[in-house]
């Protein structure tokens, strides 16, 4: 079965502390996972996925398929990183649908 | 012009009602996709255009009716909702569906209230 848990609906922290979002994937092909993030009242918008290995707002996640994990990691907070994270995993071939996780509300104290 | 717009932001409609909600996009996109979001859930899948053809239908009741009458215009007409179908709907694109380039742009949303 093609499933994303996110075991945390919430993580607060305090500013500079690190974030780790948990991230886990059931899926039987080859996986293709992304983060998002939803800022109150923005529209959802793509921050990193797996395929590029990139860094944005200080953020990184790394895929391990032994453990079938694809967590975010920032090693700092700042308070505009509060948001609605979602991971999604995407089945691709014809498609091309995105499987989402229901999602972990980080809130970042000052 | 990279967005995806949605209009309207918001909309009340009466069970008996007939409605549509509107999407744009002028990024070039191939693939169009209709989701549902209820309050504090991740987006449900729900349409998915390529090429102006449906491509995939969620089991989606027939009381939502999808529509691509362009590669730049995606419509979902609604009659006879109910007030459980009250939810944040969300458009998508994305290049193809291809895999290798799928990424998925969504617009602001709908904000949909059946009474």
């Amino acid at each position: 079965a093609q499933r994303v848990t996110q075991p945390e609906k919430l993580l607060s922290v305090f500013k500079g502390a690190p974030v780790e979002l948990k991230c886990n994937y059931s899926y039987s092909g080859s996986p293709e996972l992304f983060w998002y993030v939803q800022y109150s009242r923005q529209r959802l918008q793509l921050l990193l996925r797996h395929i590029s290995r990139e860094s944005i707002k200080g953020f990184t996640a790394d895929l391990n398929k032994g453990e079938t994990s694809f967590h975010l990691k920032k090693p700092f907070a700042q308070e505009e990183d509060s948001a609605m994270y979602y991971c999604a995993l995407r089945t691709g071939g014809a498609t091309n649908k995105l499987i989402f996780g229901t999602g972990t509300l980080l809130a970042v104290q000052p | 012009d990279t967005e995806v717009t949605q209009t309207p932001k918001h909309l009340v409609m009466g069970m008996t009602n007939k409605k549509s909600l509107k999407c744009e996009q002028h990024m070039g996109h191939r693939a169009m996709y209709w989701y549902k979001q209820k309050a504090k859930k991740p987006p449900e899948l729900m349409f998915v255009y390529s090429y102006e053809k449906l491509s995939i239908n969620e089991s989606v009741p027939s009381r939502f009716s999808p529509e691509c009458p362009n590669s730049s215009l995606l419509n979902l007409h609604l009659h006879a909702l109910q007030p459980e179908d009250s939810a944040l709907y969300l458009c998508a694109s994305s290049q193809e569906l291809n895999r290798r380039f799928g990424e998925q742009y969504f617009g602001p949303g709908t904000r949909l209230t059946v009474t």
